[in-house]
């Protein structure tokens, strides 16, 4: 089947620590978003790629760092700069295309403790 | 810059009744899409309907339809015969589409719509 896949489900992190979370799609998509999601917020734009070995910052980018090595794989870092990680992060990922249509992973709960 | 509004934090509605969730936006773009995104408890955002808005007919997908009014910027969701897995978040959603390959997507804030048995 194809889909986007995430990892971990939920993450627990101390102050001070780098976090790295996982997103893998099959759907051969050649773009992939990051969103943070809090409560009553809507979703904001993190960092997106539209290609391999490119990627521009979004709305909210201070504090995270991403990577786009292969076309499959858009991991995210949450990086100790980040001052209020916690939060639901959603990845995404969409055709080059005219539709918009964008298709979620099930998301990744980070918990700063 | 473009915005979206979502103007009903929450809402409720009795099972097979209908309910709309109210959506407007603000931009000075003339070709653009909106969107309906519906993110039920388990989490995983879909798309639940998509309009453009060089279209003046109403996009429909079985019970989902919209009522997009573009001189007054409104996109509502109306969802007939409301059934318990309904019940989710539901974002509006617009997109201008860039000269380049980028699309980048405004999500509103939300609505939570619970369907009440």
């Amino acid at each position: 089947d194809g889909g986007i896949t995430q990892s971990p489900k939920y993450l627990f992190r101390k102050e001070g620590q780098n976090v790295t979370l996982s997103c893998e799609q099959n759907l051969n998509h050649d773009a992939m978003y990051w969103y943070r999601q809090d409560p009553g917020q809507g979703l904001r734009l993190i960092y997106y790629s539209q290609i391999v070995n490119d990627f521009q910052k979004g709305d909210i980018a201070e504090g995270y760092s991403v990577s786009r090595e292969k076309k499959e794989s858009f991991p995210l870092t949450v990086t100790s700069a980040q001052k209020n990680p916690t939060a639901f992060y959603l990845c995404a990922s969409s055709r080059n295309s005219d539709t918009g249509e964008l298709f979620f992973g099930e998301g990744s709960r980070l918990t700063v403790l | 810059a473009q915005t979206v509004t979502q103007s009903q934090p929450e809402m409720s509605v009795q099972e097979a009744e209908t309910v709309t969730l109210s959506c407007t936006y603000d931009t000075s773009e003339n070709n653009y899409y909106l969107f309906w995104y519906k993110q039920p408890p388990s989490r995983q955002m879909i798309l639940v309907i998509r309009q453009e808005a060089y279209k003046q007919q109403n996009a429909t997908e079985n019970r989902f339809s919209v009522n997009f009014q573009k001189a007054a910027k409104s996109f509502s969701l109306k969802i007939s015969d409301s059934q318990l897995g309904d019940t989710a978040m539901y974002f509006c959603a617009f997109m201008k589409p860039g000269w380049t390959s980028y699309d980048k997507v405004i999500f509103g804030p939300g609505t939570s719509l619970s369907v009440i048995p």
